[in-house]
């Protein structure tokens, strides 16, 4: 959808396992944004990429980190995952280049279980 | 955080009826977007809205960007079975998106 691709679509795990979560496009966007989906939340912005090796915090950051080492790639990666970290995981990019950061395509999600 | 309110939090509505919801916030945006949700997918884009007072549509859906910048309307006309699904408003400003906590949308035959 919009060439961009989530892994795995679905992950069962225990608690205290790493896990991480694999966002690629096919767009060349400079940026590229991690959200959870929680039921009475909405979605909730967990980190952002503004470029290779360019991230930033979003408002739930707190047990997640990210990487960028190239352009289509945006790794989202819980160190040791919590049952509250049982959500669902979507990556994002601009819609268009001239959208800027205010139009967002999703992906498909990633449907993670944290037993 | 900033938040979205918005409402109703759930509809269910007989095929054909129009559907209104809407979505307001303590804080000026400067984009305001709809967003649908079937089970199993990502959010797809419906609308969006660039301009205070602009009003667009697209199909049965029209959508309104408040006069104070704070508020967004969502209005479906002759509502279908495939309207089902969760919709978001969602505003830009700065730097961030920021989501409001949905509406469901269930249309009955």
């Amino acid at each position: 959808d919009a060439g961009i691709t989530q892994s795995p679509r679905h992950k069962v795990t225990e608690t205290g396992t790493p896990v991480t979560l694999r966002c690629h496009q096919t767009e060349n966007h400079r940026y590229m944004y991690w959200y959870r989906q929680d039921p009475g939340h909405g979605l909730r912005l967990i980190h952002y990429s503004y470029g290779v090796k360019d991230t930033d915090k979003g408002e739930v950051s707190d047990g997640y980190s990210v990487s960028r080492s190239k352009t289509e790639d945006f790794l989202l990666t819980l160190e040791s995952a919590t049952s509250s970290q049982t959500s669902v995981y979507f990556c994002a990019i601009p819609r268009a280049p001239s959208s800027g950061a205010n139009v967002l395509t999703f992906g498909a999600g990633s449907r993670l279980t944290v037993l | 955080g900033q938040q979205l309110n918005q409402s109703p939090q759930s509809m269910f509505i007989q095929e054909g009826e129009d559907v209104s919801m809407n979505c307001t916030s303590s804080s000026i945006f400067n984009t305001w977007l709809w967003y649908k949700q079937e089970p199993g997918e990502g959010p797809v884009l419906l609308i969006a809205l660039y301009k205070a007072g602009e009003l667009t549509s697209n199909g049965r859906l029209t959508a309104q960007f408040g006069i104070t910048r704070k508020d967004s309307f969502l209005n479906i006309s002759a509502s279908i079975p495939s309207d089902v699904g969760i919709y978001f408003c969602a505003g830009y400003n700065t730097d961030k998106l920021i989501f409001g906590t949905g509406t469901r949308l269930q249309v009955f035959p």
